[in-house]
């Protein structure tokens, strides 16, 4: 089966511009999640939904960043404005369902450089 | 919030040897699992522990979920040079309204000399 897709895989951005990172989850996967990875540092989580409403967003600077998964399929997260310290790996992963041991798989994740 | 303490944060090893790293958590979790990372990718599921004290192979990887829940570790027998990577413990805990966000540990870079 296909993995979890994500584009661009690499963005290049001045501070204070906008960026936006796309995700498609594995078919049939209804919890989808966004991690944060800066380099040296292992994912932290931003936000999860279950198809499309928001189960946990409470590590999410919800002041520049959004996301959103209106037809409960792929997901778009957006930061606007950006600031160098957003510079990192965003990662997608999504998982068949809350319930039962479903385990996460991860897409390749955007690089995104804030200069 | 939680945090996971992995460590080593860095391993020098030969081909052939066996590797051990661990992760300690000041909370419980319900689940603990074991990622792969290689550069340019995302982190790639090894092991998943469900139950205190359950020990779980695949392959040459063994890993256990502490008896207190507050720990696992990861044993890789006999390496080989595409066991070069970063792995991650990370830990679950189903909170209220269904939220299970991982708790990743800072990982352990694991280099193999020939």
């Amino acid at each position: 089966e296909a993995g979890v897709a994500q584009s661009p895989r690499y963005k290049i951005i001045e501070k204070r511009q906008s960026v936006a990172s796309w995700c498609n989850p594995i078919s049939g996967h209804a919890t989808l999640y966004w991690y944060q990875q800066i380099l040296g540092q292992g994912p932290k989580l931003l936000i999860q939904f279950q198809n499309n409403g928001v189960v946990d967003d409470s590590q999410l600077p919800k002041d520049r960043f959004s996301a959103e998964r209106l037809k409960g399929v792929d997901s778009t997260l957006k930061i606007q404005p950006a600031k160098l310290e957003d510079s990192a790996v965003y990662l997608c992963a999504s998982s068949l369902e809350l319930a039962g041991y479903n385990e996460q798989f991860f897409g390749p994740g955007t690089r995104l450089t804030v200069l | 919030g939680q945090q996971l303490n992995q460590s080593p944060q860095s391993m020098f090893i030969q081909e052939g040897e066996d590797v051990s790293m661990n992760c300690t958590s000041s909370s419980i979790f319900n689940t603990w699992l074991w990622y792969k990372q290689d550069p340019g990718e995302g982190p790639v599921l090894l092991i998943a522990l469900y139950k205190a004290g359950e020990l779980t192979s695949n392959g040459r990887l063994t890993a256990q979920f502490g008896i207190t829940r507050k720990d696992s570790f990861l044993n890789i027998s006999a390496s080989i040079p595409s066991d070069v990577g970063i792995y991650f413990c990370a830990g679950r805990s189903r909170a209220g309204g269904g939220a299970d966000g991982l708790t990743f540990g800072k990982g352990t870079h694991l280099i193999i000399q020939p």
